[in-house]
Formats: structure tokens, C-alpha cells, sequence
């Protein structure tokens, strides 16, 4: 079955660092996502992405975290000045929207994100 | 309001069956999915309910009562593999672009 990959599947760093984690979604889905998911906690959605803009984001989703399709495949979220508080698992997520199918979400196995 | 409540925990014995309820409170909802959860893995999708009734899939069933906000999640013929979290999300709106996740109910297979 075809799968979302992320990388790394680790990230540790210091706070104020910036960090972009990648995804590659599945290659015919339409929307992209990131929910994230502190450690316990309930996964939370942060944004959404379709035709090469977001099309809904969370609270969450401040003006330090941002999205990016830079080429026909990946899909990134950087963090720009990285807070304690971001340390979480990152999940990107694709969906095949539009085609009839079951609008479900695949998600990729998530990037552990740790800030020092 | 976007509540969505599930049990924390539950219990159950290797063959037996459970039931994992989900309640929201919510207007503009347009489908519930569960979702199976490991200990450090992504969230793998189980079933998704938009209309009312039971959806069978296996040793797992889904059911949907709309007008009382209400699904369970039916595990029949339990494995020591089904012990994970369940996580029951709803659709709002008419975008099928955000999902809204309950906090999961983490369930304990014993032998």
C-alpha cells in the first residue's frame, strides 16, 4: 500500500533554532496536512494544504510555523524560532479528496520533534 | 463546541469483545472516523461513519447515531495486537479538510 514518509524521524534542537521537517505524501492525494501531538495529549490539528496554499489552519499555527510544496513531492513545515513547547510528534498526512473515495487521512509515521 | 469525549482507559481479556463509545457536541458535523494508534506510531485509519447505522469491517464495526451525537467502535475476537489507543475524530463543516480528535481511549489487552 502506498505510504506518507517523513524525515527525520528525530529532530532535536535548541531553543530559537529553526527546524523544517519533510514529508512526501502519497503521489495522487490533493491535500496535505500537519496535526501534531505532545506527548499524552490528543493529536491537534495545524493546517491544511490544497492547490498550492493553506487552506485552513489552527490556533496553533502562528506566524512562526509555516508550509511549503517546493517541488512535485515533498511537503514541508518549518518552525522558525523553535519554543520549548513545540516539542511534540509531528504527523504530515495526505488525503485523496475529490476522487469519490473515502476522504480518509494517511498519515506518515511522524517526526519527533525535541526542544532543548 | 467541538467536544469530543471518549474514555481514558478500558480493559478487556485476549477473545473477548469491547465496546469503545465516542460522543460529540457539535453542529456542522460531516463524518467520524476511528483511528488506531500504537504506543510512538502514526495513527492508521479503522472506519469512517457518515451515516447513521453500523459499518462492518472484519473483527472491527463502526456505528453512527447523528441525532444523538453518538459512535462506538465494536472490537470483536480481541488480539494481545489490538492493545493501542483508539481515537475517534470528527469532520466539521463543509471543508473534509480538518479533523478533530478525541483524546483517545487506551485500550489493555490482557491475556
Amino acid at each position: 500500500e502506498p505510504e506518507v514518509t517523513q524525515t527525520p524521524s528525530h529532530q532535536v534542537t535548541q531553543m530559537g533554532q529553526e527546524v523544517i521537517l519533510r514529508c512526501v505524501p502519497i503521489s495522487n492525494h490533493l491535500y496535505f496536512y500537519w496535526y501534531r501531538q505532545i506527548l499524552g495529549q490528543k493529536v491537534e490539528f495545524l493546517v491544511s494544504f490544497y492547490n498550492n496554499e493553506i487552506s485552513e489552519k489552527s490556533e496553533i499555527f502562528d506566524d512562526q510555523f509555516s508550509v511549503e510544496r517546493p517541488d512535485g513531492s515533498n511537503f514541508t513545515l518549518k518552525i522558525r524560532s523553535t519554543k520549548l513547547e513545540d516539542s511534540a510528534m509531528y504527523f504530515c498526512a495526505s488525503s485523496d479528496y475529490g476522487t469519490g473515495v473515502t476522504e480518509k487521512l494517511f498519515f506518515g509515521s511522524g517526526t519527533q520533534l525535541s526542544v532543548l | 463546541g467541538q467536544n469530543i469525549d471518549q474514555p481514558t482507559e478500558m480493559t478487556a481479556t485476549e477473545g473477548a469483545i469491547v465496546q469503545i463509545n465516542c460522543t460529540y457536541q457539535t453542529s456542522g458535523f460531516n463524518g467520524l472516523f476511528w483511528y488506531q494508534q500504537h504506543a510512538g506510531e502514526a495513527p492508521t485509519f479503522l472506519s469512517y461513519n457518515v451515516l447513521d447505522g453500523l459499518e462492518e469491517k472484519g473483527r472491527f464495526s463502526s456505528f453512527l447515531s447523528r441525532s444523538k451525537g453518538y459512535s462506538y467502535l465494536l472490537l470483536k475476537e480481541l488480539q494481545m495486537k489490538d492493545s493501542a489507543s483508539y481515537l475517534c475524530a470528527v469532520i466539521f463543516g463543509t471543508g473534509f479538510q480538518k479533523l478533530v480528535f478525541g483524546t483517545g481511549t487506551r485500550l489493555l489487552v490482557s491475556p
